[in-house]
């Protein structure tokens, strides 16, 4: 069975204090792989895709990583307004618009 | 350009009443994804439409249902509504054509009472 598991559940962290949320995903094949940022009350917002294993982006403080199980999500000098649920989710090859998502890991960075 | 639309944002229903979602995919997508989202099971995936047709369905009873028009938009239906049903709807738009990224809506509130 297809699954996404993300860890921790809770992370807080001081301004400035770079740290690493962690997505583990099971799949029968990786079609891609997304992580998105959710705020309170609202959808979630697209941050990056990846693909194969070995790939990376980045953007502002955020960078994404991808190995044949597992992708970090590295957040480097975090801001208070960095503060949300950020959410991994993957697709499976031969589906359909289907997105497997992870429960999601709140962050809450404190000034 | 303009993002996914949903209306309406809230919306308060009675157990037993039928109620009717709508989305707006971004201009030029052609596929539209719901999912559910609760504190308890996180996002899980209802159905997805492409070109008015119903491409994959999720774990979801029959009193789930949706529709795509031809102009993309599409509507999602719950009939006889349960308390257990009171969630966030989120929508998503994909252009549709190979590996590409879901942009989602701001989701509509339902509360079942």
């Amino acid at each position: 069975e297809d699954q996404v598991t993300q860890s921790p559940e809770a992370l807080r962290l001081q301004e400035g204090e770079s740290s690493s949320l962690n997505c583990s995903y099971t799949v029968s094949g990786l079609r891609g792989l997304f992580w998105y940022r959710q705020d309170p009350g609202k959808g979630p917002e697209f941050l990056f895709t990846l693909y194969s294993a070995g790939e990376e982006k980045e953007k502002e403080r955020l960078k994404a990583t991808l190995t044949k199980k597992e992708s970090f999500l590295h957040i480097t000098a975090p801001k208070p307004e960095d503060s949300a649920t950020y959410l991994c989710a993957v697709q499976a090859v031969g589906s359909q618009g289907n997105l497997i998502f992870g429960k999601g890991t709140k962050l809450s960075v404190k000034p | 350009k303009a993002g996914v639309t949903q209306t309406p944002r809230y919306l308060i229903k009675t157990r037993g009443q039928q109620v009717t979602l709508s989305c707006s995919p971004i201009s030029g997508h052609r596929s539209v994804s719901w999912y559910q989202q609760t504190p308890g099971q996180g996002l899980q995936f209802l159905f997805e439409y492409f070109s008015e047709t119903q491409r994959n369905k999720g774990n979801f009873p029959g009193r789930f249902s949706g529709r795509q028009f031809s102009n993309s938009r599409s509507e999602m239906n719950v009939s006889t509504l349960e308390l257990g049903d009171s969630a966030l709807y989120l929508c998503a738009s994909r252009s549709g054509q190979g590996n590409t990224e879901a942009f989602f809506g701001q989701g509509t509130r339902l509360t079942v009472v």
